[in-house]
C-alpha cells in the first residue's frame, strides 16, 4: 500500500537557523507529493507540491524536491521565523481512485526567537 | 475559495456515548468529501469518503460511520464511543470541477478525548 514516513517531532530551532523535515514515501505508481502545513488554531493548508520526478516545489520560502530515486521530498527553508511555528504534514495522491491523500504523522517545528 | 466548517474543536465524550461530527462546504458545490483521523503520534488515517449525497465508501472497518445527506454536508457518527475512538478528527474537501484537481481544502478538525 502507500505510506508517508516523516521525521519525529518536535523539531526546535532559533529563528534564522536552517530547517530540514525528512520525508520519504512508498507508492504504488507515480504519486503527486505535498507539503500541508497547519498554524495553532487553523485548518491545514496546502505549502507547496510536485507532481513528477526532479519537480520542485516552494512557496514561503520552502522548498522540496521530488527525489525518485530515494523516494524523498525533503522539505527545507534556509533562514526559519518565529512564525513558522506550525504542524507540517506530508503526503502523497495518485492520480486514480478516490484521490485521497496519504499523510505522514506530522512534524511539529517550534522556532523560538 | 473553498472553506470548510467543521464543528465543534474539541469534545469530551464518555465511553458508550453517541457522537455525530458535522461538516459543511461553501465556495462550491458536487465536491468529493473525507474524513481523516489521527491519533496520537501516528499520520492521519482515511476514514471515509463520499463523491455526492448518499454514497459513502469506507476504507477500515470500524466503530463509527458517515452520511452525507446534502451535496455540502458530511457527518460522522457512532452509536457507543470506544476509547480507542480518541483522536483529531479532520474533515476535507476536493474541488472536483477541475478533473486534475489534487488539492484538499481542510476544516480546522476535532479534537475528540473519550473517557
Amino acid at each position: 500500500g502507500n505510506s508517508v514516513t516523516q521525521m519525529e517531532g518536535p523539531v526546535t530551532l532559533s529563528e534564522e537557523a536552517f530547517l530540514t523535515i525528512n520525508c520519504t514515501y512508498t507508492a504504488t505508481g507515480y504519486p503527486s507529493l505535498f507539503w500541508y502545513v497547519q498554524y495553532p488554531g487553523e485548518g491545514l493548508q496546502l505549502l507547496l507540491k510536485a507532481t513528477k520526478a526532479d519537480d520542485k516545489g516552494s512557496n514561503k520560502g520552502f522548498e522540496a524536491t521530488y527525489r525518485k530515486e530515494t523516494t524523498s521530498f525533503h522539505l527545507e527553508k534556509g533562514s526559519v521565523q518565529v512564525s513558522d511555528s506550525a504542524v507540517y504534514f506530508c503526503a502523497l495522491v495518485l492520480d486514480t481512485g478516490r484521490r485521497a491523500l496519504t499523510f505522514g504523522s506530522g512534524t511539529r517545528l517550534q522556532v523560538q526567537p | 475559495s473553498q472553506t470548510i466548517h467543521q464543528w465543534p474543536a474539541t469534545l469530551v465524550q464518555p465511553v458508550g456515548s453517541p457522537l455525530s461530527l458535522e461538516c459543511t462546504v461553501e465556495g462550491t458545490s458536487n465536491p468529493n468529501l473525507y474524513w481523516y483521523r489521527q491519533a496520537a503520534g501516528r499520520g492521519l488515517q482515511l476514514l471515509f469518503y463520499s463523491v455526492g449525497i448518499g454514497q459513502i465508501s469506507s476504507e477500515v472497518p470500524q466503530n463509527l460511520s458517515a452520511s452525507r445527506p446534502q451535496d455540502r454536508q458530511f457527518i460522522l457518527s457512532s452509536k457507543k464511543l470506544l476509547l480507542s475512538d480518541s483522536g483529531f478528527y479532520l474533515c476535507a474537501g476536493r474541488d472536483t470541477k477541475i478533473s486534475t484537481n489534487e488539492k484538499l481544502f481542510f476544516g480546522s478538525g476535532t479534537q475528540l478525548s473519550v473517557l
